[in-house]
């Protein structure tokens, strides 16, 4: 089992809908998650940490984690085509000094 | 945005050849990582650095070297490049490693070809 998996997609959602990204993780003790976003050609971008249970909004990013179902996820509300991107999600192995990533969701938004 | 500059930023040479790749950064950060991202693989860490002379393998560092005699720079070689080092090389930095849950944050990366 990979420790960090992520749909690879692509996913397709139409312009102004919710876009629903998902990760799992096989770590137990993992404390910390991270949303990345990747422009086709250009470096990962951080748009959302999230430490606890539970919900966390930051204008229409929402990331959701549950440590008892080893999930996270990441919704996009009013998707927009400049949402269209590769989300990467990236789990913190504690004691292990390493953030390891999932190999990304493709994500297209259409007009 | 963080201020991590990596460079080249492209380049092309010749299996057998050494090469260096350089990341400097502005933000006293004392954490750095060296990572590679291919097709199919998603970002794969290669070495990191906890501090001045201070580092540590990643998951695949087979191939590589680093050095770190600054804070502000940490330096990936390949000894003699290979074209499996074929690849897009991404340094990172972050204030306080995972001690304090602290993000990572990505340079521009540099797009390394060996023929």
């Amino acid at each position: 089992q990979k420790e960090v998996e992520q749909n690879s997609g692509p996913l397709s959602v139409p312009e102004g809908a919710i876009a629903s990204l998902n990760c799992t993780y096989s770590d137990r003790v993992s404390q910390s998650f991270f949303w990345y976003r990747q422009y086709s050609g250009k470096s990962p971008e951080l748009i959302m940490s999230i430490y606890s249970n539970g919900d966390k909004e930051d204008g229409r990013f929402t990331a959701q984690l549950n440590k008892a179902s080893q999930y996270v996820s990441l919704l996009i509300r009013d998707s927009q085509p400049s949402d269209s991107a590769t989300y990467l999600c990236a789990v913190l192995i504690q004691g292990a000094q390493k953030l390891v990533f999932g190999q990304g969701t493709r994500l297209t938004i259409n007009p | 945005d963080a201020g991590i500059t990596q460079s080249p930023r492209h380049k092309v040479t010749e299996t057998g050849t050494p090469v260096t790749l350089r990341c400097h950064q502005t933000e006293n950060h004392r954490y750095m990582y060296w990572y590679r991202q291919d097709p199919g693989h998603g970002l794969r860490l290669i070495h990191y650095s906890y501090g001045v002379k201070d580092t540590d393998k990643g998951e695949v560092s087979d191939g590589y070297s680093v050095s770190r005699s600054k804070t502000e720079d940490f330096l990936l070689t390949l000894e003699s490049a290979t074209s499996s080092q074929t690849s897009v090389y991404f340094c990172a930095i972050s204030e306080s490693g995972n001690r304090y849950n602290q993000p990572q944050h990505f340079g521009d990366g540099t797009r390394l070809s060996i023929l």
